[in-house]
């Protein structure tokens, strides 16, 4: 089975631009997962998508959005990119018949300059 | 969900076991306790979880105090490719959200 993708692995934006990340969890799995993480925060929830409806929202403001799509592939968008936003942004899925194991994407590197 | 607490930093020679403590003394009855590492600058990788039963997987065993409020996981011959920040992580095991709540973790470092 093939794993987590994600797309694109590294990113450079400036400030006041938006970015969309993509996610294309295993197949089967029909919960997706955002993270973000810093060297200043560590690693933090952003939102978790199952069956194309947000089901859990971490603290993150309102430019933080995401959707997921009927093949259960997920988006997330930033608009109004700060220097604050430069993180590693990582993507989980998981099974809803397994137990909650979570399997995690390489990744997307997003600086923000 | 319970938080953890974990020693930020560890060493361990290669091919001797690596003990990883894990404290979550506010445990509650219906909470698992998981276990994951993250190699760095990859994604998180998930090791193994357990009630309060002794788990073993081909990766590690996860011992679980009988009060449940701490747990070790044990990786029983660890090799350099062990090096990571493991992370034990304490939540309820259902179908209803695959929320993790990660703590700073373990730096565990296999030294040749």
């Amino acid at each position: 089975k093939a794993g987590v993708t994600q797309t694109p692995r590294y990113l450079i934006k400036t400030r006041g631009q938006q970015v969309t990340l993509s996610c294309s969890p295993i197949s089967g799995h029909r919960s997706v997962s955002w993270y973000q993480q810093t060297p200043g925060q560590g690693l933090q929830f952003l939102f978790e998508y199952f069956s194309e409806t947000q089901r859990n929202k971490g603290n993150f403001p309102g430019r933080f959005s995401g959707r997921q799509f009927s093949n259960s592939r997920s988006e997330m968008n930033v608009s109004t990119l700060e220097l604050g936003d430069s993180a590693l942004y990582l993507c989980a899925s998981s099974s809803w018949t397994r137990n909650n194991e979570q399997f995690f994407g390489p990744g997307t590197r997003l600086t923000v300059l | 969900d319970a938080k953890t607490t974990q020693p930020p930093s560890m060493d361990c020679a290669e091919g001797r076991a690596a003990n990883l403590p894990c404290n979550h003394s506010t445990i509650s009855g219906n909470e698992y306790v998981y276990w994951y590492r993250q190699i760095h600058s990859q994604g998180p990788q998930y090791i193994i979880h357990g009630l309060k039963n002794n788990e073993t997987n081909e990766m590690a065993s996860l011992i679980i105090t009988e009060d449940r409020k701490s747990s070790t996981l044990i990786l029983p011959h660890a090799t350099l490719r062990d090096t990571a920040v493991y992370y034990c992580i304490v939540r309820v095991k259902d179908t209803s959200g695959s929320r993790l709540t990660f703590g700073e973790g373990t730096q565990l470092t296999v030294n040749p």
